[in-house]
């Protein structure tokens, strides 16, 4: 069981936006800002969307974005896009253990 | 440009030990302030942090795996490495490599290597 809780799906139209939640605690997501979303698409290697709660990779579309609050962090995928259809996991830094876990991971569906 | 290549069999026997290896170019495993990481995927299901091996070479483990685990490093041959002693069939699984850097994010990933465990 992960200790970061992702909805299992979403979806979404052509053009509309989307957000994913990550749901930790005070130790981790809402502990610092260490917090980042990957995007896995079938077949392939994660891929880094969203570091730093909010930063996004060189070159990544700005489409993309992350924010926080409290013990939840968010990705919002604006303008949607065939493309975006992927599994999306967040990871967040946990403060009391020295390991390190992502959430089970939400499949985006653009319908 | 930073990559990463994971290598190593596909097919492993119940009992026997996985081993693989992750070859790094455009960084140094040895240097940095990054974490050198195993990351592996059953089929159809999420993301599974193995472990790591920080530069200076102290390593951490996911507990569920602790016993059964050893990450190690070749600086010579700027390569970092994953034993999994005992497999079972529960250890099939796409295994990746990847580096985490200071801000605890992965922004670098081996393709991965899907080892089967299997007689």
């Amino acid at each position: 069981q992960s200790a970061l809780t992702q909805p299992a799906s979403v979806s979404g139209s052509p053009g509309q936006s989307i957000t994913i939640s990550c749901t930790g605690t005070s130790s981790d997501v809402g502990g610092h800002n260490y917090v980042s979303w990957y995007q896995q698409h079938p077949g392939k290697a994660p891929k880094l969307m969203i570091y730093e709660v909010s930063n996004r990779p060189s070159g990544l579309s700005n489409r993309f974005s992350g924010s926080k609050s409290g013990n939840t962090a968010s990705l919002t995928i604006s303008g949607l896009q065939a493309e975006d259809e992927a599994n999306y996991y967040c990871r967040s830094y946990t403060s009391s253990v020295a390991y390190e876990v992502f959430g089970g991971g939400t499949k985006l569906t653009v319908l | 440009q930073v990559q990463l290549q994971e290598s190593g069999p596909g097919l492993v026997k119940p009992s026997q030990t996985l081993s693989l290896t992750c070859t790094v170019s455009g960084d140094s495993v040895s240097s940095g302030r990054n974490y050198w990481t195993w990351i592996r995927q059953p089929a159809g299901k999420g993301l599974e942090w193995i472990g790591r091996i920080y530069t200076s070479g102290v390593t951490n483990y996911n507990p569920s795996l602790k016993s059964r685990v050893t990450i190690s490093m070749d600086t010579s041959k700027n390569q970092f490495s994953l034993k999994l002693t005992s497999v079972t069939a529960a250890d099939t699984a796409m295994y990746y490599c990847a580096r985490d850097g200071p801000g605890y994010y992965f922004d670098h990933w081996g393709q991965g290597t899907l080892v089967t465990v299997s007689s």
